[in-house]
């Protein structure tokens, strides 16, 4: 079985500093992808990025990165240079044979 | 192009009666998806489809049905609702393929039994 955890319930930063969301995961899968997706309090799942087990770099999107460290299980999301459209609901899920499986999720929120 | 979209976007039931929830995407994705999320946590998958005709169950199952007779739709049914089913449901659409299959999510409905 697959399993995600995010230790942080919720994250408080400054405007314009840079956030880092934890992500762990444990699977006993060879393959599978790791996904971060945003929901605003409107609601809905907004994907950010995606990483693959077999990547060797690490993923980025615009101001989103993944700090993926495969022999530690973990894929962080790095959010540089916040902004105030940034406070949200974070998961993390990873995804095996076509399926995905979220973490509880994160609220960041940027104060201005 | 309006993507994933679900019907309806509210709904307030009593125990005991049932309900279908009803999902539509116009992009030609074979795989669907309903999920359940409950306050402060993040989505459990309750079933799933891999094409016309065909459904799985997911982590969380019990007390629904689903049918995906077409393969734009994916129906998900409450025989009997009950207060533990009070959640806000969402579908999702995804095509199989490489590097990797990401999901497209429909808004969301949001179910209150009482």
């Amino acid at each position: 079985a697959q399993k995600i955890t995010q230790t942080q319930p919720g994250m408080f930063v400054q405007e314009k500093e840079a956030v880092t969301l934890d992500c762990t995961y444990d699977t006993s899968d060879q393959s599978y992808g790791l996904f971060w997706y945003k929901q605003p309090s409107s609601g809905e799942m907004i994907f950010l990025i995606y990483q693959g087990s077999y990547d060797e770099q690490n993923a980025t999107e615009g101001r989103y990165s993944l700090n993926f460290q495969k022999a530690r299980k973990s894929a962080n999301l790095v959010i540089s240079a916040s902004q105030l459209g940034d406070s949200a609901m974070y998961f993390c899920a990873i995804q095996g044979a076509q399926k995905l499986v979220f973490g509880q999720g994160t609220r960041l929120t940027i104060n201005p | 192009n309006a993507g994933v979209t679900q019907t309806p976007k509210f709904r307030v039931l009593k125990t005991g009666q049932s309900m279908t929830l009803l999902c539509a995407q116009d992009m030609n994705h074979e795989y669907m998806y309903w999920y359940r999320q409950d306050p402060g946590m993040g989505l459990r998958l309750i079933h799933y489809s891999v094409g016309e005709g065909t459904t799985a169950k997911g982590e969380v199952p019990d007390g629904y049905n689903v049918s995906r007779l077409k393969k734009q739709n994916f129906l998900l049914g409450l025989e009997s609702a009950a207060p533990s089913q009070t959640s806000v449901y969402f579908c999702a659409s995804s095509v199989p393929g490489l590097p990797y299959n990401e999901q497209f999510f429909g808004p969301g409905t949001r179910l209150t039994v009482l």
